[in-house]
């Protein structure tokens, strides 16, 4: 099974806005509520930023937002901040009863 | 809170094994899901097991199934991937992660990962 699609990299200036599009198929992000996103900064864990599309775990900025419509899920990032530069992932369950992720979103801030 | 530390990576001969471990504390590990996903260097994430709160049910990754096998040892609140004909394209950091209380496929929590090269 291929990853998600989504952009290699995305680029926003401080205090601005950026949207980041996580695209996979009617057997995983499509036909669950199971989109999660997750921030990676270099050398460092990962760590959860949204889950099952629009909610954030407690600690996490309200600056981070999650939506989906059909088989695009999608990270907004507002106020863009220095420390928000980082990759991020999306992922997905899947009717094949495993986890799949996308392959990555280098975002730079200006 | 919630630590997971991870250990056994090394530097492996292809068609070798090896076995990682994940020390779990600060959550009650049986009531718990628990992953692992691994990343090849410069290269994007890559979920690779699963394992139910209480080792009933086992999901792999395509790439390593018949190859990895996930268990637990409650008593020992530790998580192992028996990894075994390793290839060079097994070569990453490879992150323990305890799923979330909402849905096993939720990867809730990370450790810091340990790094596996596979190379002759």
């Amino acid at each position: 099974q291929s990853a998600l699609t989504q952009p290699a990299s995305v680029s926003g200036s401080p205090g601005q806005s950026i949207t980041i599009s996580c695209t996979g198929t009617s057997s995983d992000v499509g036909a669950y509520k199971y989109v999660s996103w997750f921030q990676q900064h270099p050398g460092k864990a990962p760590k959860l930023m949204i889950y099952d599309v629009t909610n954030r775990p407690s600690g996490v900025s309200n600056r981070f937002s999650g939506s989906k419509s059909g088989n695009t899920a999608s990270l907004t990032i507002s106020g863009l901040q220095p420390e928000d530069e980082a990759d991020y992932y999306c992922s997905s369950y899947t009717s094949s009863s495993s986890v799949i992720f996308g392959g990555g979103t280098k975002l730079t801030v200006l | 809170q919630v630590q997971l530390v991870e250990s056994g990576g090394g530097v492996v001969q292809p068609g070798t094994s090896l076995r990682l471990s994940c020390a779990a504390s600060g959550f009650i590990f049986s009531d718990y899901g628990m992953h692992w996903v691994r990343q090849a260097p410069g290269k994007g994430l890559e979920w690779v097991a699963f394992i139910w709160y209480d080792g009933s049910s086992k999901y792999y990754a395509d790439s390593v199934r018949g190859r990895f096998t996930i268990s637990r040892d409650s008593s020992k609140n530790t998580l192992y991937l028996e990894m075994n004909s390793l290839r060079v394209e097994d070569t990453a950091v490879y992150y323990c992660a305890r799923a979330g209380s909402g849905g096993w496929y939720l990867v809730e929590y990370w450790g810091q990962g340990t790094l596996v090269t596979v190379s002759s």
